[in-house]
């Protein structure tokens, strides 16, 4: 069974650092792996897709990464702004259409 | 505008009165699927949907119910609700079998049972 885990749960940086979120999934047989970014109250938003067969994407300030060897992939995030502060998602996609979340980071950046 | 839109955002109700959740898409999309968040919990699959008239429990069915007679909804309902099932809802939705496609989530219901 497939268990995703994200260290560390919660993240407390001052603004303009650089930081990285981690994501470790025990089950190396994936389709794909997605970051998403849930704000307080909101829906998910997806922010990157890795498909299994790339080694990461970049989308702005935003770089992720994916070793499935390892099960391993990080969420790379430049110059932090208070704006990115939210809890960060990890999704890995098996066999199935089923996406299995880990428990999330959360994140503040402070002014 | 491509969205996944859920009904309602907020409801509160008390132990055994029915409801229904509905779950609407505007992109054709086959596979459909419902997930409830919980504190601690994470994020956890309830039914899915790979089609009109196919669905599938996830990991959490008890207690759910949910039907597919269109391709753009999948409602959730909760025949006799409990307080357990106080949770944020979300459903997604996605096209079928292709590793590039994200899923996109509706805004969340937020149901306390009292």
């Amino acid at each position: 069974k497939q268990e995703v885990t994200q260290i560390p749960a919660a993240l407390s940086v001052p603004e303009g650092e650089n930081l990285v979120l981690n994501c470790s999934f025990t089950d190396s047989a994936i389709y794909n792996l997605q970051w998403f970014r849930q704000d307080p109250g909101k829906g998910l938003t997806s922010l990157l897709l890795i498909q299994s067969s790339q080694r990461e994407q970049t989308s702005g300030r935003l770089n992720a990464s994916l070793d499935k060897s390892s099960g391993r992939s990080t969420l790379y995030i430049a110059a932090s702004q208070p704006g990115d502060s939210a809890t960060y998602l990890c999704a890995v996609r098996g066999g199935s259409e089923k996406l299995v979340f880990g428990k999330g980071t959360k994140l503040t950046v402070n002014p | 505008e491509a969205q996944v839109t859920q009904n309602p955002r907020y409801l509160i109700t008390v132990t055994g009165k029915k409801l229904t959740v509905t779950c609407s898409q505007n992109m054709n999309h086959e596979y459909m699927s419902w997930y409830r968040q919980d504190p601690g919990l994470g994020l956890r699959q309830i039914y899915y949907s790979m089609n009109v008239e196919v669905t599938d429990k996830g990991d959490v069915p008890e207690g759910y119910k949910v039907s597919r007679k269109e391709k753009r909804n999948f409602p959730l309902i909760l025949e006799s609700p409990s307080p357990n099932q106080t949770s944020l809802y979300f459903c997604a939705s996605s096209y079928l079998a292709e590793p590039t496609d994200t899923q996109y989530f509706g805004p969340g219901t937020r149901l306390t049972v009292l």
